[in-house]
């Protein structure tokens, strides 16, 4: 199994519907993050967590929400879905340290129609 | 806005040559990281360089850091073709807050 789980892998959502995105990990880390990707602008951060009562808006949180459930689990709303947030959104954790760097998931491929 | 400025944004060499992609960024760091992502896949970590390093090596990948310009390159030696992907550094900086800023990327075309 995937140290870092993303659900669902692909999602094709309606304007104004409200998605949820998942994410699990088995690393045992207590930090989460929620990046999006869109062509060359490389990767943005949404949302961060450093454990489950500690949540911080990234650079590009408008229209988002978090959730953490869990040390392992960090979820991503989007409340009612635009257009412009179709993109790939990734799930990513680190240790305290960062020594190695983070661990991320495979994705979700979001489009907003 | 993002940290990290990489040049080029794409480059595309024979296998068996060198790659060498260069990051720039704006703010004082506490370590850059390069990553590798194959095309729609998640990153993949391949080297974190600390602000007091100067060099760095892990297999065919040489990393350099020059705090003093700000910048950092990624060196790939004798590339194969299974190198081709998008390569992007990150910075993390400002105490420890765990959080990585990316760069745009470059992406590498390695030709057999």
């Amino acid at each position: 199994d995937a140290d870092v789980t993303q659900t669902p892998r692909n999602r094709i959502t309606k304007t104004g519907k409200r998605i949820m995105l998942e994410c699990s990990q088995t690393k045992g880390h207590d930090r989460m993050y929620w990046y999006r990707q869109d062509p060359g602008l490389g990767l943005r951060l949404i949302y961060y967590s450093f454990d489950v009562k500690d949540i911080n808006k990234g650079e590009i949180s408008d229209g988002y929400s978090v959730s953490r459930q869990a040390q392992a689990k960090f979820s991503l709303s989007l409340e009612s879905a635009i257009p412009n947030q179709t993109a790939l959104y990734f799930c990513a954790t680190s240790d305290m340290g960062q020594s190695y760097g983070y661990t991320f998931g495979s994705g979700t491929r979001l489009t907003v129609v | 806005s993002q940290q990290g400025e990489e040049d080029p944004q794409a480059l595309s060499i024979q296998e068996g040559e060198n790659a060498t992609m260069n990051c720039s960024y704006k703010t004082s760091i506490n370590n850059l990281q390069w990553y590798r992502q194959n095309s729609g896949r998640g990153l993949v970590h391949l080297i974190l360089i600390r602000s007091n390093e100067r060099e760095k090596h892990s297999g065919r990948l040489r990393v350099t850091l020059d705090t003093s310009k700000k910048s950092s390159s990624l060196l790939i030696t004798a590339s194969r073709a299974a190198d081709t992907a998008s390569y992007f550094c990150a910075t993390a900086s400002g105490g420890n807050t765990g959080k990585l800023i990316f760069g745009q990327g470059t992406t590498l075309q390695v030709k057999p």
